[in-house]
């Protein structure tokens, strides 16, 4: 198994470019997650998804866009990116059982906004 | 009061010490903790779910403190190997699907 996997690993970006990462999970888990990691911020959840179909806003939302059409991807898109947005984005997902949510991340990607 | 916080450290420590983390947290209502690593320039990896008996892995030992209101993770016998950045991760319920609400981390620098 890959386990979470996250393309691309790295990206730089004008101001006002568009883009999409994309998280693939091969673990049959239920729920995925997308992370922002800055330093002296620890990680913030940015949006989350418990199914396919499903998305929900979680600290950070603005600026990001998610879709998960399939159980085993979950898109971040950036519609016009902004300088605030230089950070390592990290993909998560987990099986939920009963109170025990662990959470595997992705290697992350590192996105510069010049 | 922010919801989940540790002490960032860095704690540098000789090989073979024993060192100890704390993580406190401000929601008394949160059900679920774990304690993460980080390696520099790496993905968060999960080390140690924690259970309310407490649970131990190796030399590595998780304790919650429910009436304190934090976790601690345990280090003996520390490796160089051990140098990372541990988070530690609380799960709150209800209307948040048992999100995890992370710590900043704690460094750890063990020396020869």
């Amino acid at each position: 198994n890959a386990g979470v996997t996250q393309t691309p690993k790295f990206r730089v970006l004008k101001t006002g470019q568009s883009m999409t990462l994309l998280c693939a999970q091969d673990m049959n888990h239920e729920y995925m997650y997308w992370y922002r990691q800055d330093p002296g911020m620890g990680l913030r959840l940015i949006h989350y998804s418990v199914g396919e179909g499903t998305t929900a806003k979680g600290e950070v939302p603005d600026g990001y866009n998610v879709s998960r059409l399939k159980k085993q991807n979950f898109l971040l898109g950036l519609e016009s990116a902004a300088p605030s947005q230089t950070s390592v984005y990290f993909c998560a997902s987990s099986y939920p059982r009963g109170r025990l949510n662990e959470q595997f991340f992705g290697p992350g990607t590192r996105l510069t906004v010049l | 009061r922010k919801e989940v916080e540790q002490d960032p450290g860095p704690f540098n420590v000789p090989e073979g010490a024993t060192v100890a983390f704390n993580c406190t947290y401000s929601n008394s209502a949160s059900q679920s903790f774990f304690w993460y690593r980080q390696d520099c320039r790496k993905e968060p990896k999960l080390l140690m779910s924690v259970y309310s008996s407490g649970n131990e892995d190796g030399r590595f030992t998780a304790q919650l403190n429910r009436a304190s209101q934090y976790i601690s993770l345990l280090i003996r016998d520390s490796k160089l190997s051990d140098s990372a950045t541990y988070l530690c991760a609380v799960a709150n319920y209800g209307g948040s699907q048992g999100n995890l609400i992370f710590g900043k981390g704690t460094k750890l620098s063990v020396k020869p």
